[in-house]
């Protein structure tokens, strides 16, 4: 049974900093792996999907990489902002169903 | 371009009262439909999916079902609503092949 696991739960920088948000997932036979954002009281945001063939996806000052072999994924995010707080959730598809990590709740302080 | 609508964003409902959400995609065709509830504090739990019309599996057993009556339309319904059926449900789509998941906005049911 897939597990994932995301580390810190809770992030708190100033603003301005880089941060890196982590993810690991116990079964590396993935065929992609997803970062949502989640704003308090609203759905998911897919912010980037990672193909098991790529080894990263960038979107504006957000970078997503995918170990498979070590079972790891981290998202990077440069030059943080207040508008940057929210939770974010890593996700792999098991089946037809997709498995969640706990998330990482970040506030980004002015 | 593809969307994904719920409704209604929030309810309250009474304790024993019967729960119908909606949600509906556009853009696709032959979707593969989900129902997840998130807890308070918790994580995302899957509640039911659909690969077709009249075709729902369940995860978890409870006081809630699902039906597809329509290739793009999921409904989430109950008939007598319990305490502990509040939470924030989520609808999402997703097709054969590495395009991901898209999550509808949610809807905030409180059972009193």
């Amino acid at each position: 049974k897939q597990e994932v696991t995301q580390i810190p739960a809770a992030l708190s920088v100033p603003e301005g900093e880089n941060l890196v948000l982590n993810c690991s997932f116990t079964d590396s036979a993935i065929y992609n792996l997803q970062w949502f954002r989640q704003d308090p009281g609203k759905g998911l945001t897919s912010l980037l999907l990672i193909q098991s063939s790529q080894r990263e996806q960038t979107s504006g000052r957000l970078n997503a990489s995918l170990d498979k072999s070590s079972g790891r994924s981290t998202l990077y995010i440069a030059a943080s902002q207040p508008g940057d707080s929210a939770t974010y959730l890593c996700a792999v598809p098991s089946g037809v169903m997709l498995t969640f990590g706990g998330g990482t709740r970040l506030m980004v302080k002015p | 371009s593809q969307t994904i609508h719920q409704w209604p964003a929030t309810l309250v409902q009474p304790v024993g009262s019967p729960l119908s959400l909606e949600c509906t995609v556009e853009g696709t065709s032959n979707p593969n439909l989900y129902w997840y509830r998130q807890a308070a504090g918790r994580g995302l739990q899957l509640l039911f999916y659909s690969v077709g019309i009249g075709q729902i599996s369940s995860e978890v057993p409870q006081n809630l079902s699902a039906s597809r009556p329509q290739d793009r339309q999921f409904i989430l319904s109950s008939k007598k609503l319990l305490l502990s059926d509040s939470g924030f449900y989520l609808c999402a789509w997703s097709v054969l092949g590495n395009y991901g998941y898209t999550f509808g906005s949610g809807t905030r049911l409180t059972v009193v």
